[in-house]
C-alpha cells in the first residue's frame, strides 16, 4: 500500500533539545516538502526538496534542518533555535515539483514544554 | 515570492446553499492552482486543481475558476451538506517550485 509515513504521531520534547521528525515515501515521488501548521496560519513552507542530496529553504526555514540521502526519506530537525517549535508538521511528496499534487502524511504533532 | 491571500477566514451556511472560497495570488508565473479539504484531525486532501491554461474546472458539486489577468481563483460548492464542513485551502505554485498556501476557510454547514 503505497503513501507516506510520518513517525511519531505525537512527539514531546524539553525546551532546547533537538528533535528530527521522519518522513518516508513509497511512491517513488521525487519532490518532498515539510509544512508547518498552527492555527489560522495555513499550511506555512519550512524546506523542500526536488532531488536527491539538493534542498530549498522554504518560507520559515529558521531553527530548521533537512537532508535528503535517499529518494524516499526526507527527515526534519527542528533545533533548539527554532523559537516556537509546537505545532503540526506535515510532510508531502509529488512525482514531479510545482505543478502536481501533493500527497500529505498524516502528520506529526511536536510539543515543546 | 509567491503570496496567497484566502478570503474569507470562516463561513457558515444553511446546509443545500452555495459556498464560494475566494483566493488571491501575487506572482504572475504561476501556473498551478490546487484546492485542499482538511477535516479536523486529518491530513488536507486534494479536492480539485486547474491549470493556467483553463479558466474553469467542474467536477460534481464544486468547481473552481481562475482568472488570471486579476490573478485570483475560487472555489465555488453547491448544494453543500453537513460532511462538507472543513477546513478548505488553497495554494498557487510556479513550475519547480513547492505550492504556497492560503490560510484557510473553514467552513460550516448546518442542517
Amino acid at each position: 500500500d503505497g503513501g507516506i509515513t510520518q513517525s511519531p504521531k505525537y512527539l514531546f520534547r524539553k525546551e532546547g533539545q533537538n528533535v528530527t521528525l521522519s518522513c518516508e515515501q513509497n511512491l517513488n515521488h521525487d519532490a518532498m516538502y515539510w509544512y508547518r501548521q498552527d492555527p489560522g496560519q495555513g499550511l506555512r513552507l519550512i524546506y523542500y526538496s526536488q532531488i536527491v542530496n539538493d534542498f530549498q529553504k522554504g518560507d520559515i526555514a529558521e531553527g530548521y534542518s533537512v537532508s535528503r540521502e535517499k529518494k524516499e526519506s526526507f527527515p526534519l530537525t527542528v533545533t533548539s533555535a527554532q523559537k516556537n517549535p509546537t505545532a503540526f508538521y506535515l510532510c508531502a511528496s509529488t512525482l514531479s515539483e510545482g505543478s502536481s499534487p501533493l500527497h500529505f502524511g498524516n502528520g506529526t504533532r511536536l510539543t515543546v514544554t | 515570492g509567491e503570496n496567497v491571500e484566502q478570503h474569507p477566514s470562516t463561513l457558515s451556511v444553511q446546509e443545500g446553499d452555495s459556498a464560494v472560497i475566494k483566493c488571491t495570488y501575487s506572482d504572475s508565473a504561476s501556473n498551478y492552482f490546487p484546492w485542499y479539504k482538511q477535516e479536523l484531525g486529518k491530513r488536507p486532501q486534494l479536492i480539485i486543481d486547474i491549470r493556467s491554461n483553463v479558466g474553469e474546472k467542474k467536477d460534481q458539486r464544486i468547481a473552481v475558476t481562475l482568472n488570471k489577468t486579476a490573478k485570483h481563483f475560487s472555489l465555488h460548492i453547491t448544494e453543500t451538506q453537513p460532511e462538507d464542513s472543513a477546513v478548505y485551502f488553497c495554494a498557487a505554485s510556479i513550475l519547480r517550485t513547492a505550492l504556497i498556501f492560503g490560510k484557510g476557510t473553514t467552513l460550516s454547514v448546518s442542517s
